[in-house]
């Protein structure tokens, strides 16, 4: 499978503990995205890099939220003491050099 | 698997018609848009994407149409299988911006 992954696909965590989710993108793509989306929404744009460089992450929805992609491949967000309005999808995307983006299967996040 | 359609507006069509999804887009800046599919518990599926120069672009069995004046985008897709049944984003981007804005979303039903 070439498509973009994302582990786990399903995280439930009780509040006030730290998460952290991978996103390995598609292959030679240098621009990875976060995006989070909650029910009956569309993805809300949370930071995104090229290759490794964090381009855009004002977004981040508060400082418990970060992303790395240290050697710009894979990529991980984590979130701090986690709090039950954390509780949704969290979506990594991957894009070439155009602004065409592919989205993997998601990490549903659930917080006791 | 959870559904991504609550409180969404939904289009029902029979199996064979043509579907008609409309979305009203925001930043007339805006110079690129994409349609996306989603299914209950996946993340978007890429369907057709066009850019601000253009009027309409063809897909297999889809056609977006751009209207700039009015800021609006429309998907249309034709013989509607059950398996075209799921939750549809139009998205939009600026250049400068990098990241997608979604669009509320619309659940397309597929009557047998």
């Amino acid at each position: 499978d070439t498509g973009v992954s994302q582990n786990p696909r399903h995280k439930i965590t009780k509040r006030g503990q730290n998460v952290t989710f991978r996103c390995d993108p598609i292959s030679e793509h240098n621009r990875l995205y976060w995006y989070r989306q909650t029910l009956g929404q569309g993805p809300e744009f949370l930071t995104y890099f090229q290759n490794e460089a964090q381009l855009e992450k004002s977004r981040l929805l508060s400082d418990r939220f970060s992303a790395e992609r240290p050697k710009g491949s894979f990529s991980t967000l984590e979130i701090q003491r986690t709090e039950q309005g954390d509780s949704a999808m969290y979506l990594c995307a991957s894009s070439p050099r155009d602004w065409k983006q592919y989205f993997g299967p998601g990490t549903r996040l659930t917080v006791t | 698997g959870e559904s991504v359609g609550l409180h969404l507006p939904t289009l029902s069509v029979q199996e064979g018609d043509n579907s008609i999804i409309n979305c009203a887009y925001s930043n007339s800046a805006s110079d690129y848009f994409i349609w996306y599919k989603q299914e209950s518990g996946k993340g978007p599926q890429f369907i057709i994407d066009i850019r601000s120069n253009m009027d309409k672009r063809q897909g297999q069995r889809v056609t977006v149409l751009l209207n700039k004046t009015v800021k609006h985008l429309s998907l249309q897709i034709a013989a509607t299988q059950p398996g075209d049944s799921a939750v549809y984003f139009c998205a939009e981007n600026t250049r400068s911006q990098g990241n997608l804005i979604f669009g509320k979303g619309t659940k397309l039903s597929v009557k047998p």
